[in-house]
């Protein structure tokens, strides 16, 4: 099976500031990555597809990036709202395995 | 609109069985893969299984032979069977959809998830 493999495990910044999270993939997934937020007692909420499309509705600040086994969420200015934990998952083939997510939390 | 509600969650105990259902609306139920998806608390998401359009199923190796998943078109309702249940299997569970019909989607919908909690 595919692992997925995310960092960091959290991190915390201020308002404003440009976060990074990674994931990477134990083999080659081409660009099935997709990214979700979860707020904290919420459901997840899908924010990328296809490693770089934004969904629907969700804001500019969210981008992402990476083919083959490396890929990035960045969020260009952090705010307050974004609280979360991150997950990355890759949906082609079986198992759907998700990244053991990345804690965002405000400094 | 697309609406995904899970039911049958509760407390069994060790080596028990429990079917947990997922009620869908808003959408064409026949022609979406289903998946399910669990979260121990303070964990991260696992998916645990997946029934395709065509009745095709996939699980986790950690519960291959232990779930079944099935599902009934004609009541847009979709069914996590769990049986040999241990303390591992204690989470919340959720069935989620696809962001459009067809194979390999990412997932677009949640069910707001029903708890399953394993214990004696």
């Amino acid at each position: 099976d595919i692992q997925m493999t995310q960092s960091p495990s959290s991190l915390s910044a201020s308002v404003g500031d440009r976060v990074t999270i990674t994931c990477r993939a134990s083999q080659g997934i081409t660009n099935y990555l997709a990214w979700y937020q979860q707020k904290p007692g919420k459901v997840p909420k899908l924010l990328i597809y296809a490693a770089s499309t934004l969904q629907s509705g969700v804001p500019s600040r969210f981008s992402g990036s990476g083919s083959g086994t490396d890929f990035t969420l960045t969020i260009s200015y952090l705010q307050p709202e974004d609280v979360a934990t991150y997950y990355c998952q890759k949906y082609n083939g079986s198992p759907r395995t998700f990244g053991q997510g990345t804690k965002v939390e405000i400094k | 609109e697309v609406q995904l509600v899970e039911s049958g969650g509760g407390l069994v105990q060790p080596g028990g069985s429990l079917r947990v259902s997922c009620a869908a609306s808003g959408y064409t139920f026949s022609n979406y893969d289903m998946h399910w998806v669990r979260q121990a608390a303070g964990k991260g998401l696992e998916w645990v299984a997946a029934i395709g359009s065509a009745g095709d199923t996939y699980y986790l190796g950690s519960v291959k032979g232990r779930f079944s998943v099935s599902r009934e078109n004609a009541k847009a309702s979709g069914y996590l069977q769990m049986n040999s249940l241990t303390a591992g299997d204690t989470a919340v569970y959720y069935c989620a959809r696809g962001r459009g019909d067809g194979v390999n989607r990412p997932f677009e919908y949640w069910g707001q998830g029903t708890l399953v909690t394993v214990s004696s």
